[in-house]
């Protein structure tokens, strides 16, 4: 059974700080990972995609790499905003079963002033 | 736009009274599911639907149907709720499966059955 672990769970840091989200996951036979964002109250808004094959994408000051034989993935915010506070949810799309997301439950982002 | 749209937003209700939850998505995407967030426990899968009249359950599927008589219409259905379905709901789509497939989430819906 696949599993998804974020960690931490919560993250506080000043704004323009560079900061790391970590993402792990059990079983390696996965189709890509997503990073997700998510307002209070809200949908979730997709950020990056990284297919099994690849080792990185990037989009704007976020950058997210996979390390699938590891189980890992990190997501990498430069230069935070206030703007950037949110929850960020990983979630692996696994060979087989209906094309599951399995997500990990979340870390909460605040960058403050 | 391209987006996955859910109707209500928002939805109170009393335990027994049957409620549907729609879905629709503009993307002419072939996949479809819905999920379920609660506090601790992330999004779990309550059922998917590769295409039309194809559907089947996901992890947590006790005291949901739901149907797929369309292509871009995926209701989520409660016959009978009960409060520890109070909860947020997601609906999902793709285009299919595979590497390069990417999901995109309606806007929730936050019900709360009394």
């Amino acid at each position: 059974k696949q599993e998804v672990t974020q960690i931490p769970a919560a993250l506080s840091v000043p704004e323009g700080e560079n900061l790391v989200l970590n993402c792990s996951f059990t079983d390696s036979a996965i189709y890509n990972l997503q990073w997700f964002r998510q307002d209070p109250g809200k949908g979730l808004t997709s950020l990056l995609l990284i297919q099994s094959s690849q080792r990185e994408q990037t989009s704007g000051r976020l950058n997210a790499s996979l390390d699938k034989s590891s189980g890992r993935s990190t997501l990498y915010i430069a230069a935070s905003q206030p703007g950037d506070s949110a929850t960020y949810l990983c979630a692996v799309r696994r060979w087989g079963g209906g094309n599951k997301l399995t997500f990990g439950t979340g870390t909460q982002l605040k960058v403050e002033l | 736009e391209a987006q996955v749209t859910q109707n209500p937003r928002y939805l109170i209700t009393v335990t027994g009274k049957k409620l549907t939850v729609t879905c629709s998505q503009n993307m002419n995407h072939e996949y479809m599911s819905w999920y379920r967030q609660d506090p601790g426990l992330g999004l779990r899968q309550i059922y998917y639907s590769m295409n039309v009249e194809v559907t089947d359950k996901g992890d947590v599927p006790e005291g949901y149907k739901v149907s797929r008589k369309e292509k871009r219409n995926f209701p989520l259905i409660l016959e009978s709720p009960s409060p520890n379905q109070t909860s947020l709901y997601f609906c999902a789509s793709s285009l299919g499966t595979g590497g390069s497939t990417e999901a995109f989430f309606g806007q929730g819906t936050r019900l709360t059955v009394v």
